[in-house]
């Protein structure tokens, strides 16, 4: 059983597009994160949600949107794509002061 | 300068050794976390510690809350402990959990 999974694991798309990624957790958890590691490996957060409710909102550009139809789901759209989006994007998920459990991570290449 | 320094940045060492890995961090926390990045991508929580010291296996987390710094051990090392080990912040608990991360320390363990 996968605990945290996300859907696609490779997206190769060009400037301009909307995409979005997807991500489930069967855990039961309240809090749901999203982070991207560019390519120096280098992890940041960009946003949080606890019980459906956006609780972290780092200083992301707008064209990024998560949307968390429950608690289990927390997917991220992403308009108007730009070569700088090319990242591996984690999602993760917690129960309240506990470890993370994090996803598979996306590979968005933005050509 | 980032709030979370890992050192060494690469580390290689041979099978079996003991190995060290730091963590300094400039802000205040409610916990520290260690995490594991295997070469396939994957991140693994390996450790959330407060105070004090906690052991899994072949790992050991300590952590000096009044200096600020934790160390991650790894004994006997093997070469599937090959990975990058991240150390992580939490500033501020409670149902925020935002995650700092450190640079990473890339470890190479040779047979």
């Amino acid at each position: 059983d996968t605990a945290v999974s996300q859907t696609p694991k490779y997206l190769v798309t060009q400037m301009g597009n909307d995409k979005s990624i997807k991500c489930e957790q069967n855990l039961g958890h309240d809090t749901m994160y999203w982070y991207k590691q560019d390519s120096k490996k280098f992890l940041k957060i960009m946003f949080s949600y606890n019980n459906k409710e956006l609780i972290i909102n780092e200083t992301v550009p707008n064209r990024f949107s998560p949307k968390s139809p429950d608690k289990a789901h927390l997917n991220l759209h992403i308009n108007s794509l730009e070569l700088g989006d090319s990242a591996v994007y984690f999602c993760a998920s917690s129960p309240q002061n506990r470890e993370q459990y994090f996803g598979p991570g996306t590979r968005l290449t933005v050509t | 300068k980032n709030e979370v320094e890992q050192s060494p940045q690469n580390l290689t060492a041979q099978e079996g050794e003991f190995i060290t890995i730091n963590c300094s961090y400039s802000v205040g926390i409610s916990a520290l976390h260690w995490l594991q990045q295997h070469p396939g991508g994957g991140i693994v929580s390996l450790f959330m510690l407060s105070s004090g010291k906690k052991k899994h296996g072949r790992l050991i987390a300590t952590i000096n809350i009044q200096e600020k710094h934790s160390s991650l051990h790894i004994t006997a090392s093997h070469p599937r402990d090959s990975a990058v080990y991240i150390c992580a912040v939490d500033p501020y608990g409670g149902a925020t959990n935002k995650l700092i991360f450190g640079t990473g320390t890339l470890l190479a363990v040779q047979p």
